[in-house]
């Protein structure tokens, strides 16, 4: 079936510095991909998505591109900040799955000032 | 203002209890989806819904029970047949349950089995 693989956590940052979160997904047919963003204590949050190759997915300076032909969708900022400290989530939606999200594990990440 | 509320924010219940958690949209949406969430884990779909009267089993169906009477209205009930009700549960909707719509939550309700 669908799955979504995403790089083991945490990962600390220092402010300012540069933030790649691995994402890799398998699946039939042209998913659609997506990245949400979880604060403590809350519900998950759209980030950005892509619904086709080679979109490029962005929000809030991060940035996403969907690449089918190594089937990833890495997320990407150039300049982590202290309040980008939440869990990472990458997730999918497959072709005629009734909407279903398949999500990753997700990936801690931590900022220090 | 637009959005999913889910109540109550904790929960707490005694074993061999049912327990129904409340989530409601005004977004006009036609999907609703209810998801568990276990500590250091993604989230894995419960029951989901895209039309009044309507829904169908996710991938952990067992030990839960949901009723879509109103389009606005998707109860979710944990029943004492669950063996590990212990979890954080997250409500969902989009427009119409296409694969490129996006999903909205709710802030989540977090269950405890006392």
């Amino acid at each position: 079936g669908d799955s979504v693989t995403q790089m083991e956590g945490p990962v600390t940052l220092s402010e300012e510095a540069f933030l790649t979160i691995n994402c890799t997904y398998t699946a039939t047919g042209y998913p659609s991909l997506f990245w949400y963003v979880q604060y403590p204590g809350e519900g998950l949050q759209l980030l950005l998505k892509a619904t086709k190759a080679d979109d490029k997915g962005s929000n809030k300076g991060f940035e996403a591109t969907y690449r089918k032909e190594t089937t990833s969708f890495h997320l990407e900022k150039g300049s982590v900040q202290v309040s980008d400290s939440a869990v990472y989530f990458c997730a999918l939606i497959g072709n005629n799955q009734g909407g279903k999200l398949i999500f990753g594990q997700g990936t801690e990440l931590s900022v220090k000032p | 203002d637009g959005g999913i509320t889910q109540s109550p924010k904790y929960l707490f219940r005694k074993e061999g209890q049912n327990v129904t958690l409340s989530c409601e949209q005004n977004l006009n949406h036609d999907a609703m989806y209810w998801y568990r969430q276990d500590p250091g884990q993604g989230l894995r779909l419960i029951y989901y819904s895209q039309i009044v009267n309507d829904f169908q089993k996710g991938d952990i169906a067992e030990g839960y029970s949901v009723s879509r009477e109103k389009k606005e209205s998707f109860p979710l009930t944990v029943t004492s047949a669950q063996k590990n009700p212990t979890a954080f549960y997250l409500c969902a909707s989009s427009i119409s349950g296409g694969y490129t719509d996006t999903q909205y939550f709710g802030p989540g309700t977090r269950l405890t089995v006392l």
